[in-house]
């Protein structure tokens, strides 16, 4: 089946730092791809997605590149800031009847210090 | 706040013991997805309901689990006979309905834990 592998957490890098989350991911067919954020006590929120091959998408300086040729959706953001501190999915859409669910990967908890 | 709502948003039960979580969507959302999340690990698929249909099943979901959502609005997730494998986090989520995919919108979810 579908699945998505995240790079291993966590990671801790100190404000304004770069920062590159890698994903990949294994599918039949061509999902739509995404990026997920839980900020501490808060529920999962969409940060940003890509529906097609080098799409980008964007949000908060956060992108990723949706890489058809890799099955990658690495997530970057070129100067991180304390408050982006929380856990990143990257996950994929699969077709159910109807609909699509998302499949996720496990997480990578990123801390930032100030 | 016109977001997803879940209740409670803790539970703890002792094994044995039946619980029921309750989800209220976004009021013009007709799809409703149920997904749980273990300690350390990414949610996954439960169930998905169209309005009052019950579509779409994860073989997770074994005879314990039963959920519903009886006039399109609200579900419910009942776990019969809890076992401590049952711990998680139940994530609710709902969409607009239309093209396959629409942004799904997460509730915060209940944590269960079972003694």
């Amino acid at each position: 089946g579908n699945s998505v592998t995240q790079m291993e957490g966590p990671v801790t890098l100190s404000e304004e730092a770069f920062l590159t989350i890698n994903c990949t991911y294994t599918a039949t067919g061509y999902p739509s791809l995404f990026w997920y954020v839980q900020y501490p006590g808060e529920g999962l929120q969409l940060l940003l997605k890509a529906t097609k091959a080098d799409d980008k998408g964007s949000n908060k300086g956060f992108e990723a590149t949706y890489r058809k040729e890799t099955t990658s959706f690495h997530l970057e953001k070129g100067s991180v800031q304390v408050s982006d501190s929380a856990v990143y999915f990257c996950a994929l859409s699969e077709k159910i009847q109807g609909a699509q669910k998302l499949v996720f990967g496990q997480g990578t908890r990123l801390t930032i210090n100030p | 706040d016109t977001g997803v709502s879940q209740d409670p948003r803790h539970k703890i039960t002792k094994r044995g013991q039946n619980v029921t979580f309750r989800c209220d969507p976004i009021s013009e959302h007709n799809r409703l997805y149920w997904y749980r999340q273990t300690l350390g690990q990414g949610p996954e698929f439960l169930t998905y309901f169209q309005n009052e249909a019950q579509l779409e099943k994860s073989r997770l979901l074994s005879d314990r689990f039963s959920a519903e959502r009886p006039k399109g609005s609200f579900s419910t997730l009942e776990i019969q006979r809890t076992e401590q494998g049952d711990s998680a986090m139940y994530l609710c989520a709902s969409s607009l309905g239309g093209p396959p995919y629409n942004e799904q919108f997460f509730g915060p979810g209940t944590r269960l834990t079972v003694l």
